[in-house]
């Protein structure tokens, strides 16, 4: 089926590192997202891919579709307290596909 | 206000009673969702609306009843609920069935 890894579970970095992320899949996604989500809170959107190879950035944050469109990645530069949560990927297989979710990842900062 | 909001945020309720939970979109956005977020889970959809008719309804028990009135908004019932569904209920909408989808808050419901 459809499934979007993520691993590890956890990360824990230092406050000013750069910390890297993928999300993988054995099946081919037409769309990639990336979001974060803190306890109690819905999940917010913080980078859409739509096309194989695409690399897009924002602020610090720096996302790219792969060119084999089965996985993705999201680069956060120079970690800061605040980017403490959970980060999904989700993507799309194609038309009237549902929105398939990553377990996610914990992030910790220490400051 | 602005986004997807959600009302209430914090839901408590005994198992015999009737509540609903409601959601709004200021996006402009013609396709809405119910999830449902476990502890230690994946995120569950729940029910797909798509320019108001309901599209996907991916085996949820019937205690739980959507309703979507307008494209703006949408709600989700609840009746004779059990613990287990204590849970985040969240809803999101998107421009069509196949965009980037924008979540709401959450409810947290708590089922005694």
């Amino acid at each position: 089926g459809q499934q979007l890894n993520q691993s590890p579970q956890s990360m824990f970095i230092q406050e000013g590192e750069d910390v890297s992320m993928n999300c993988t899949s054995s099946s081919i996604f037409n769309t990639w997202l990336w979001y974060k989500q803190d306890p109690g809170e819905g999940p917010v959107l913080l980078i859409a891919l739509y096309k194989a190879g695409e690399l897009t950035s924002n602020g610090r944050l720096t996302a790219q579709f792969g060119i084999t469109r089965k996985d993705s990645f999201l680069n956060i530069s120079a970690s800061i307290p605040s980017d403490v949560g959970i980060y999904f990927c989700a993507g799309y297989t194609g038309a009237n596909s549902k929105l398939t979710f990553g377990k996610g990842i914990t992030l910790s900062v220490r400051p | 206000e602005t986004g997807v909001t959600q009302t209430p945020r914090h839901l408590v309720m005994g198992m015999t009673n009737k509540k609903s939970l409601k959601c709004e979109q200021h996006l402009g956005h013609n396709a809405m969702y119910w999830y449902k977020q476990s502890a230690k889970k994946p995120l569950e959809l729940m029910f797909v609306y798509s320019l108001e008719e309901r599209v996907e309804n991916n085996s949820v028990p019937s205690r739980f009843s959507p309703e979507c009135p307008n494209s703006s908004h949408l709600f989700l019932h609840l009746h004779t609920l059990q613990p287990e569904d204590s849970a985040l209920y969240l809803c999101a909408s998107s421009q069509d069935s196949t965009a980037a989808q924008y979540f709401g808050p959450g409810t947290r419901l708590t089922v005694l």
